[in-house]
């Protein structure tokens, strides 16, 4: 995991409230991944970044919101309006080299459960 | 569209026999392929990628994945099996000709190694 750091590692939410997941890096990497996992489905991508102050959609965006003001940070909000926000949540990070691929590196993850 | 699957839910192995976690991947150009390790409750750790060259990819603590195109398979393998392999496998595909350098990855297998 190291040089990527979520935290917290647990989060407790009621349903109706907005949290966020920090998601921190000094690998010195350009490109961040929100990602959610849920058993038996492997990972699906939430948003993702390639450089500071722009970031795309991914697969599940919806009831979700990222920043990325820093290099380094990556948050990600779980709004009320995602209905099933239970889940656990991987951050990840890449170096970006034009015409190449790197391998994305992964935090040791946020579980978030609502009650 | 890129995609991925691993048609085992579960592999079961004793301890010293050969491991084998079967992907099998769909993308419309050529593929960068990659195996990641997730132990309960943490983030995926990175085991080996195939990017071009050898269709044998040797990667971290002892496991190694052959790559053959006519099958379009990115099959696992370990020649002993050791307790501690036990643990989630995700395999993931990124098509060289997207841009935008998203990961497709499986649903996980999870294997155990019976002492």
């Amino acid at each position: 995991d190291g040089g990527i750091t979520q935290s917290p590692k647990y989060l407790f939410r009621k349903e109706g409230q907005n949290v966020t997941l920090s998601c921190e890096q000094n690998l010195n990497h350009d490109a961040m991944y929100w990602y959610r996992q849920d058993p038996g489905q492997g990972l699906r991508l939430i948003y993702y970044s390639q450089i500071v102050n722009d970031f795309q959609k991914g697969d599940i965006a919806e009831g979700y919101s990222v920043s990325r003001e820093k290099k380094e940070s990556f948050p990600l909000t779980v709004t009320s309006a995602q209905k099933n926000p239970t889940a656990f949540y991987l951050c990840a990070s890449r170096r970006y080299l034009s015409g190449r691929t790197d391998t994305q590196y992964f935090g040791p993850g946020t579980r978030l459960t609502v009650l | 569209a890129q995609s991925v699957a691993q048609p085992e839910d579960q592999v079961n192995v004793a301890e010293g026999n050969p491991l084998t976690v079967k992907c099998t991947y769909s993308v419309s150009g050529n593929p960068y392929l990659f195996w990641y390790v997730q132990y309960p409750n943490r983030g995926l750790q990175f085991l080996l990628k195939y990017i071009t060259g050898d269709n044998l990819v040797k990667g971290s603590y002892g496991f190694e994945a052959e790559f053959n195109k006519s099958q379009t398979s990115f099959h696992l393998k370990k020649p002993s099996a050791l307790v501690s392999d036990s643990a989630l496998y995700f395999c993931a595909v990124r098509d060289k000709k997207a841009n935008d350098y998203k990961l497709s990855f499986g649903a996980g297998t999870t294997v155990t190694v019976r002492a």
